[in-house]
């Protein structure tokens, strides 16, 4: 079945490490998006990318980094700079800008800094 | 710029009773509407979405939702709540002047009870 698989489900870091989510989508997706959810917030975007080698930056990027050297991978990193890193990490893709088409996300990753 | 407002946080129903969840949009142009569903530590999936045509929108699960331009409102309804429609529900707006880029509302989270 195609879909959306982020890995870890769970991840703990020391403060000052960086550390990277992965994501990985069997969708022939064009598009992959990075949101960060917080309670009571809904879903800011961190990055996205529509293309493979190219992408921008929402408007949460401060802190994060992300790459797009194949089609099917997104991974993102969350870097020492980033100041309040403990959140819920969910990836997303769409056939084409998302505000025509819907997007399909994965299951999240829960990152808690300490 | 789009916004999305969500009137309640949190909505508590009896199972078999009406299930109401308010959105108001704020946007400049015609709107593209979205509601998701986010089951505990899941990603979220489209329950439906209006674009253009029948502003009665129907979804997956038995719900709906009616685009009010009048009023910027895109509600979701269901008759008749079951135990299992118990999650987090995101409205999302997307419009033109915002890249086609979707802004979600906070979320409200829906509960059940026998």
């Amino acid at each position: 079945d195609g879909g959306i698989t982020q890995s870890p489900k769970y991840l703990f870091r020391k403060e000052g490490q960086n550390v990277t989510l992965s994501c990985e989508q069997n969708l022939n997706h064009d598009a992959m998006y990075w949101y960060r959810q917080d309670p009571g917030q809904g879903l800011r975007l961190i990055y996205y990318s529509q293309i493979v080698n190219d992408f921008q930056k929402g408007d949460i990027a401060e802190g994060y980094s992300v790459s797009r050297e194949k089609k099917e991978s997104f991974p993102l990193t969350v870097t020492s700079a980033q100041k309040n890193p403990t959140a819920f990490y969910l990836c997303a893709s769409s056939t084409k800008r998302q505000g025509f088409s819907p997007l399909h996300f994965g299951n999240g990753t829960r990152l808690t800094v300490t | 710029a789009q916004s999305v407002t969500q009137l309640g946080s949190h909505v508590s129903v009896s199972e078999g009773a009406l299930v109401l969840l308010r959105c108001n949009y704020s946007s400049s142009v015609p709107p593209y509407l979205f509601w998701y569903v986010q089951y505990p530590n899941q990603g979220l999936q489209l329950l439906l979405k209006y674009t253009t045509g029948a502003t009665l929108v129907k979804g997956i699960n038995g719900f709906e939702a009616e685009f009010k331009k009048s009023e910027t409102s895109f509600h979701l309804t269901k008759p008749s709540a079951h135990m299992s429609d118990a999650a987090e529900y995101f409205c999302a707006v997307s419009d033109s002047n915002a890249g086609n880029m979707l802004t979600f509302g906070g979320g409200t989270r829906l509960m059940v009870k026998p």
